[in-house]
């Protein structure tokens, strides 16, 4: 069973930084897709990016410029840099095993608070 | 790249069934064989329940089944019981390495 855990989500204030880690076993991991996926609260479901197995990756316009992820396969571990972050990446981000074109198994997920 | 639309809200009573729309656009929803389905218990995570249109990953009960017709996806829950009741999403393939998810659909068995 793959299993995934995200940490590091915290308080931060308005155009400051925060790195997002997430961990996954029960795969191999370096040849797996990872995505993050971040809900607001009370909202819906938003994709914030995808990495591939070889470490290129995709992001959607809202965050493109902003966020970055990468992964470390010695470490079984992917990381989501966010920066310039504003009141509206408050959200709870998960961590995702992808698919091409689906989301597999979900972490927990990880609360970012962007507020003064 | 705006969310794909589900009603806000379907219900049925134990036994029944209910029927989601996931209503996209050609760019998405009808441009790809790529919408997949998540159901999402209150403050946990979504857990995938179809992929692919109308794949269901193991474990998934057969009660639970996907199709699509032209710009719209349905997700259809037969027998509707009790831990049915949930918050479901959507979410396309929208081209160029993109995805976009629906609005979510809180589904209530009376």
């Amino acid at each position: 069973e793959v299993q995934v855990v995200e940490s590091g989500g915290g308080f931060v204030k308005p155009g400051g930084s925060l790195r997002l880690s997430c961990g996954a076993s029960g795969l191999t991991f370096a040849d797996a897709w990872m995505s993050w996926v971040r809900q607001a609260p009370g909202k819906g479901l938003e994709w914030v990016g995808r990495i591939r197995n070889k470490g290129t990756s995709d992001y959607p316009t809202p965050v493109k410029g902003r966020f970055t992820m990468s992964r470390d396969d010695s470490k079984n571990t992917v990381y989501l840099q966010m920066n310039s972050l504003t009141v509206e990446d408050t959200a709870v981000y998960y961590c995702t095993w992808s698919g091409f074109t689906y989301f597999a198994s979900w972490g927990q997920g990880t609360l970012v608070t962007v507020s003064s | 790249q705006s969310a794909l639309t589900q009603p806000p809200s379907a219900s049925g009573s134990p036994g029944q069934s209910v029927t989601i729309s996931c209503t996209g656009t050609s760019n998405d929803v009808g441009g790809y064989n790529y919408v997949s389905w998540y159901q999402q218990y209150p403050g946990k995570a979504p857990k995938l329940i179809i992929h692919e249109v109308t794949k269901r990953p193991s474990g998934v009960p057969d009660r639970i089944s996907g199709s699509k017709s032209g710009n719209t996806a349905s997700l259809t829950v037969s027998g509707l019981q009790a831990e049915d009741e949930a918050d479901y999403y959507c979410c396309s393939y929208a081209g160029s390495n993109n995805f976009v998810f629906g609005t979510g659909t809180k589904v209530t068995v009376l």
